[in-house]
Formats: structure tokens, C-alpha cells, sequence
């Protein structure tokens, strides 16, 4: 079975400020998406970026980008410029090809210092 | 497009009732899925519909629960004798999915179960 590890529970960042949020999974999959979500408190969970295994580029979304790395399975997201508006929970979660559901990890916790 | 939405957004029932959860899912997405979100916890995958047909389910779905889509539109799950183990916020989430090998899943508010 899959699995998504987060060894990061919560993390803190001045505003402008970078971050890095860390993400390693275990599969024997070799096609597959990773995911990082967003869950402000009391809001909907929102996607944030996507990457797809057989890609070797590192996805990019703004101020968000992902750092891929499949042989140590390892997917971190990277937050340039924080803003008070990124303080939310972040779910990373793993998608078999072919499979519907998503095998999420439990969540690292992201406050911004003003 | 208004989104996923869910009712109730919160429920406290005593333990050996039953709940009914309703999600309905953005108009013309074919895709319908449920998770289970406990504290501390990120979501867990429970079940999921293409259209009407429920194509997969956990073995988290224990006999007690069952989620039906019968119109291919809005679904509804239903916990019969509620233990205190099921208090959890329940996230619906919907895809469309016409053959591309990627599609997001967009999720609604959830409901969150309390039993006590």
C-alpha cells in the first residue's frame, strides 16, 4: 500500500519570507501524480500544484514549486514571498495511474509571522 | 459554477443513531468521491462514483456505511448505528473526467460528525 509521509507537523515563516515543506512517500508504482493541497482553516481544500511522475521538470505554479526527486521519493513544496493568506494546513497525497483515490499525508501546519 | 457543496455542515447525533450526508457535486462532473477526515489526521479515501455506478470502496467502508449516486447527480452517505469512532468531518469531492490521464478533484466544505 501507499504510503505519504509529512515529518513536519507545523512550520513558521515571516512574512516575504521562504519556506519548505517536505513530503516523501513509498510506492511501487512507477506512473503517478503527487499532489499538494491546501486547507484553510474552517475553507474547502484547494489544490495547489501537481506533478506527474514521468516528468522530469519540477512543476511551478507562482510562488509556488515543487521540488521532485522519484529515486528518493521525495516531493517538497516551496513557498517564495510568503503571504498571510498562505497560513493553512498543506496535504501532499499520492495518486496510483489508473486509480481514483488520493492517499493523503497528515499535514504540516503553516503559520506566517506578520 | 458554484462548487461542491455539502449538507449538513455539522451534525451531533447519539451514539446508535443513524445520519444521512448529502453532497452535491459541480454540475456535469461524472466523478463523486468521499473521504473521512479525522483530527490530526489528513483525508482518507472511502468510496467513489463514475456517473451512477460506485466503482471502488475501502475497506474503511465498514457494513455500516453506504453511499449511493442514483441519478448520476448528487450522492448521499448514510452511517446506520453511529459509534463514537465515527466522528470524523466527511469531504465529498467531484472530477470530471472525459479521458484525459489527469483531472482534479474539487472538494466541498465537508460535514463534520460529531457522536456522542
Amino acid at each position: 500500500a501507499q504510503t505519504v509521509t509529512q515529518s513536519q507537523p507545523e512550520m513558521s515563516v515571516q512574512e516575504a519570507e521562504t519556506v519548505t515543506l517536505s513530503c516523501t512517500y513509498d510506492t511501487s508504482e512507477s506512473d503517478y501524480y503527487l499532489f499538494w493541497y491546501k486547507q484553510p482553516p474552517s475553507r474547502q481544500m484547494i489544490l495547489v500544484i501537481r506533478q506527474e511522475a514521468y516528468k522530469q521538470q519540477n512543476a511551478t505554479e507562482n510562488r509556488f514549486s515543487v521540488n521532485f526527486q522519484k529515486a528518493a521519493k521525495s516531493f517538497s513544496l516551496k513557498i517564495s514571498d510568503s503571504q498571510l493568506g498562505d497560513a493553512a494546513m498543506y496535504f501532499c497525497a499520492y495518486r496510483r495511474l489508473g486509480a481514483d483515490g488520493l492517499t493523503f499525508g497528515k499535514g504540516t501546519h503553516l503559520i506566517i509571522q506578520p | 459554477d458554484t462548487g461542491v457543496s455539502q449538507d449538513p455542515r455539522h451534525k451531533i447525533t447519539k451514539r446508535g443513531q443513524n445520519v444521512t450526508f448529502r453532497c452535491d457535486p459541480i454540475s456535469e462532473h461524472n466523478r463523486l468521491y468521499w473521504y473521512r477526515q479525522t483530527l490530526g489526521q489528513g483525508p482518507e479515501f472511502l468510496t467513489y462514483f463514475q456517473n451512477e455506478a460506485q466503482l471502488e470502496k475501502s475497506r474503511l467502508l465498514s457494513d455500516r456505511f453506504s453511499a449511493e449516486r442514483p441519478k448520476g447527480s448528487f450522492s448521499t452517505l448514510e452511517i446506520q448505528r453511529t459509534e463514537q469512532g465515527d466522528s470524523a468531518m466527511y469531504l465529498c469531492a467531484s472530477s470530471s473526467v472525459d479521458g484525459r490521464a489527469f483531472y482534479e478533484q474539487y472538494f466541498g466544505p465537508g460535514t463534520r460528525l460529531t457522536v456522542t
